[in-house]
C-alpha cells in the first residue's frame, strides 16, 4: 500500500527552524513530482512548494521563497521542507503528496504533522 | 499568478438536495482542474481531475465540469456523508499549484 508519513513538527519560536520530512513507501518514490500543502487551523488548503523527480526544478509559494527549502532524497525515499525565519502566520498542519501517483493530479496524500509557531 | 475563487462559501442543504459550487481561475487553466472533499481531521480525498474526470471508487453522484476559467462540482443527491468541506486546486503549471477558498457543505 501507498504511505506517506510526515513527522518533525512541533513546537518554535518565530524566527526558528524547523525540518520536515515525508517517508513515502507502496511505490517508485523517484518517479513522481512532490508536493507541500498547508492547513492552518481552522483555514483552507496552502499550496507551499513542489519538486520534480530529481530535484533540479523547485518551486514555492510566494511567501515560502527564500525561507524554505524543499528537497528530496531518492535514495531513502524521502522528501524534506527545511523551514528558517518562521513565522507565527506558518502554523498550520503540513500535509506531503504526490502528483500522478494513479492519476494526472495531486492523488496520494500523507496525514500531516503539526507546526506551531509560537513565542 | 492564478487565484481561485470559489461560491457559495457555505452551503446549508438537505439529504437528497443537488448542490452546485462554483470555482473560478483568475486565467485560463485549460482543465488543470482538481476537487476535493475534506472531512475535519482528515487529508484532502481526490474526487475529480482534469476538471471533469471521477476517481475511483467516487460516487457518480459526483460530477465536475468547465474549462479555461470557470468551474462546477454537482452533487446530484446530496447523501449524509457528503457533508464536508470542498476545495477545487488548479495544476496548469508546476510553478504554481493554488486552492480555492473552499465551500463548507452543512445540514440544512
Amino acid at each position: 500500500d501507498v504511505q506517506l508519513v510526515e513527522s518533525g513538527g512541533g513546537l518554535v519560536q518565530p524566527g526558528g527552524s524547523l525540518r520536515l520530512s515525508c517517508a513515502a513507501s507502496g511505490f517508485t518514490f523517484s518517479n513522481y513530482w512532490m508536493s507541500w500543502v498547508r492547513q492552518a487551523p481552522g483555514k483552507g488548503l496552502e499550496w507551499v512548494a513542489n519538486i520534480n523527480q530529481d530535484g533540479s526544478e523547485k518551486y514555492y509559494l510566494d511567501s515560502a521563497r527564500g525561507r524554505f527549502t524543499i528537497s528530496r532524497d531518492n535514495a531513502k525515499n524521502s522528501l524534506h521542507l527545511q523551514m528558517n525565519s518562521l513565522r507565527v502566520e506558518d502554523t498550520a498542519v503540513y500535509y506531503c503528496a504526490t502528483y500522478g501517483g494513479r492519476l494526472p493530479a495531486v492523488d496520494w496524500w500523507g496525514q500531516g504533522t503539526l507546526v506551531t509557531v509560537s513565542s | 499568478d492564478v487565484q481561485m475563487t470559489q461560491s457559495p462559501s457555505t452551503l446549508s442543504a438537505s439529504v437528497g438536495d443537488r448542490v452546485t459550487i462554483t470555482c473560478r481561475a483568475s486565467q485560463s487553466i485549460s482543465n488543470w482542474l482538481a476537487w476535493y472533499q475534506q472531512k475535519p481531521g482528515r487529508a484532502p480525498k481526490l474526487l475529480i481531475y482534469q476538471a471533469s474526470n471521477l476517481d475511483g471508487g467516487v460516487p457518480s453522484r459526483f460530477s465536475g465540469s468547465g474549462s479555461e476559467t470557470d468551474f462546477t462540482l454537482t452533487i446530484s443527491s446530496l447523501q449524509p456523508d457528503d457533508f464536508a468541506t470542498y476545495y477545487c486546486q488548479q495544476y496548469n503549471s508546476w510553478s504554481q499549484f493554488s486552492f480555492g477558498p473552499g465551500t463548507k457543505v452543512e445540514i440544512k
